[in-house]
């Protein structure tokens, strides 16, 4: 079974206010994703690192969005001042490799942007 | 953009029976396949990897990939409640360490 641990796993906002999530991967594995799943169940790649370095990201909507993955910390994702439209599950996952590497999810945190 | 198109949106199946998935890619550069399960309330768990033109069987499931027609599909024999979940398809390519997934497909497998 997985273990990589995401909390909190509810978060309720109002517009404007910081949402911030954190992820800690399965022990061993140095890349990390970061997904937004919709209500459409549809997956958004956001940002993905190898061990604390930057791999990957889209255009983060706006620069509202940012993250990190700091040495001996859990990774985080911030988005800083919420939209109704940010309402959505944000997954975490970890993998030993990228590429061809299984992936492995954690149970996500489920935010609500009033 | 890169793009996984995935079939049907849902299904339902009575237990015991056969149930299919279809994803086409856009990419020929695609590779690797997985298949993942999502059920209610958990992430995604990864069901099965395909990254050779063929079949390939691993208990009551079989992927196949078609890389000249971008086709992969997933089945699954004696399904079982425990089944029903939304099953992504999801596609990657050498040197790109971010996967595209599918928009899922739904199964109800109904006893």
């Amino acid at each position: 079974n997985s273990k990589v641990i995401q909390t909190p796993r509810y978060l309720v906002k109002g517009q404007g206010q910081k949402a911030k999530m954190r992820c800690i991967p399965e022990k061993g594995h140095p890349v990390v994703f970061w997904y937004q799943q919709n209500k459409n169940n549809e997956f958004k790649f956001l940002i993905n690192f190898q061990n604390q370095e930057v791999l990957q990201q889209i255009d983060m909507t706006e620069k509202r969005f940012s993250a990190e993955c700091p040495s001996n910390s859990p990774c985080s994702l911030e988005i800083q001042s919420s939209e109704a439209g940010d309402s959505a599950l944000y997954l975490c996952a970890s993998s030993l490799t990228g590429g061809a590497g299984e992936q492995y999810f954690g149970p996500g945190t489920r935010l609500t942007v009033l | 953009q890169q793009k996984v198109q995935q079939s049907p949106e849902s299904l339902s199946v009575p237990e015991g029976g056969m149930a299919s998935f279809n994803c086409t890619s856009s990419d020929r550069n695609f590779q690797y396949f997985w298949w993942y399960r999502q059920h209610s309330g958990e992430g995604p768990k990864a069901l099965m990897s395909i990254f050779s033109d063929g079949d390939k069987k691993e208990g009551r499931f079989t992927a196949h990939l078609n890389k000249a027609s971008l086709h992969v599909s997933l089945h699954i024999r004696d399904s079982q409640p425990s089944d029903s979940a939304l099953y992504f398809c999801a596609a990657s390519n050498t040197g790109n360490y971010k996967y595209v997934f599918g928009a899922g497909t739904r199964l109800k497998v109904i006893a």
